[in-house]
């Protein structure tokens, strides 16, 4: 089956800590996208690739790092440094940056404390 | 930047009833998506729809992109239609930078 998978789908830490959520997908998709929903509110876009070994930070950045080593994997590293961590991760993909359509995973919930 | 507004924010339904949602958007648009986040917070694609109309089965979709809107039509509403529904843009620039909407909370009663 194709398609995009998080993990975990749960996630708890202690405050300063850093953590790391693993996004994998198998669609041969160009382009990967991790955005934040905090409840009752939108999504909002942290980091994007468009391709290997390139990434853009997107509107809420700080506190987070990424890496793209691979085509299908795009891990989102949540740092100490993010003053409110707790909140839902989802990851998506896009075949490449000219295809509109984004697919998104199940979401990882990170809970800090 | 561009802003994306949806309403109704929440809307409560008997199931069988029909329903639509709007989203109103501030500035032109390369891409309109139309998603369903269920219960468990997966979303789900409904539609990609710049302009134009479709339909996929009990749902369909009208963009007028000319006017800076999206309506996404529900009929014959079930139970398991329950959840958040967003629209959300990407507008200009060389990215496909998404933005969302704040969304509809959809309850469905039987």
């Amino acid at each position: 089956d194709g398609g995009i998978t998080q993990s975990p789908k749960y996630l708890f830490r202690k405050e300063g800590q850093n953590v790391t959520l693993s996004c994998e997908q198998n669609l041969n998709h160009d382009a990967m996208y991790w955005y934040r929903q905090d409840p009752g509110q939108g999504l909002r876009l942290i980091y994007y690739s468009q391709i290997v070994n390139d990434f853009q930070k997107g509107d809420i950045a700080e506190g987070y790092s990424v890496s793209r080593e691979k085509k299908e994997s795009f891990p989102l590293t949540v740092t100490s440094a993010q003053k409110n961590p707790t909140a839902f991760y989802l990851c998506a993909s896009s075949m490449d940056r000219s295809s509109y359509e984004q697919y998104f995973g199940p979401g990882t919930r990170l809970t800090v404390t | 930047g561009i802003q994306v507004e949806q309403s109704p924010p929440d809307l409560i339904l008997q199931e069988g009833a029909n329903s639509t949602l709007r989203c109103n958007f501030s500035d032109s648009v390369n891409n309109l998506q139309w998603f369903h986040q269920n219960p468990w917070g997966q979303l789900i694609n409904l539609f990609y729809i710049p302009s134009g109309t479709k339909q996929n089965g009990r749902l369909s979709a009208t963009t007028v992109a000319t006017e800076r809107y999206s309506l996404l039509y529900i009929s014959s509403s079930q139970t398991t239609d329950s959840g958040v529904y967003f629209c959300a843009v990407r507008y200009g620039g060389a990215t496909n930078k998404l933005i969302f909407g704040t969304g509809t909370l959809l309850a469905v009663q039987p």
